[in-house]
């Protein structure tokens, strides 16, 4: 299979604590890009880094990338109740083809 | 800027029939992609469209098609559905930046269920 694998595969936290979620993949990658799931709904674009880029900051989020392990992690700071959400990791192939990981699913409680 | 818009949120069918979902890409954007979302299979590349024509195509059979129109919305069918077939099918459209990245910007979906 072509998909990255994501660990661990549930994460439950309180709010205020840090998420971290890991992804793997198996083939080399010119970005990364990380999604969001709210239950049964769309994805949400969170963020993209590039193969020449190590980490990359977007508000509460980080996400970094080992391209010698072929392995990228999301850290979300101080989390939210409303960050509760299914958490993908996906690379482009050929164009326009996005391959997705299997995705962490995150609970945050109150 | 209209997000991406999907039709119908959801739809129940019997096996044996057959189906057509419909998707409205963000104003100027070409490219469109479908995929199909199920708890087994995880989230899966059925085909993406640029300019009315086919450019990638994942591993699903025959009975699932798609086209694209020239104002760049985008349909797909499911013919002869099997319980199989019951899933989240999500429609995202994206362009190149100036930057040279490729952001895909998803819809809603439609939940499909065959009975």
């Amino acid at each position: 299979s072509q998909q990255g694998e994501e660990d661990p595969q549930a994460l439950s936290i309180q709010e205020g604590e840090n998420a971290t979620m890991n992804c793997s993949y198996k083939t080399s990658i010119n970005n990364l890009q990380w999604y969001r799931q709210n239950s049964g709904r769309g994805l949400v674009h969170l963020i993209l880094i590039r193969s020449n880029e190590r980490e990359k900051h977007s508000g509460r989020l980080r996400v970094t990338l080992d391209t010698s392990k072929k392995s990228s992690s999301l850290l979300i700071t101080a989390s939210r109740a409303a960050d509760t959400a299914s958490y993908f990791c996906a690379r482009l192939y050929n164009t326009d083809k996005l391959i997705f990981g299997t995705g962490t699913r995150l609970q945050v409680f109150p | 800027k209209a997000g991406v818009t999907q039709t119908p949120r959801y739809l129940i069918k019997t096996r044996g029939q057959q189906v057509t979902l419909s998707c409205s890409p963000i104003s100027g954007h070409r490219s469109v992609s479908w995929y199909q979302q199920t708890p087994g299979q995880g989230l899966q590349f059925l085909f993406e469209y640029f300019s009315e024509t086919q450019r990638n195509k994942g591993n699903f059979p025959g009975r699932f098609s798609g086209r694209q129109f020239s104002n760049s919305r985008s349909e797909m069918n499911v013919s002869t559905l099997e319980l199989g077939d019951s899933a989240l099918y999500l429609c995202a459209s994206s362009f190149i930046g100036p930057d040279g990245t490729d952001t895909q910007y998803f819809g809603p979906g439609t939940r499909l269920t065959v009975l």
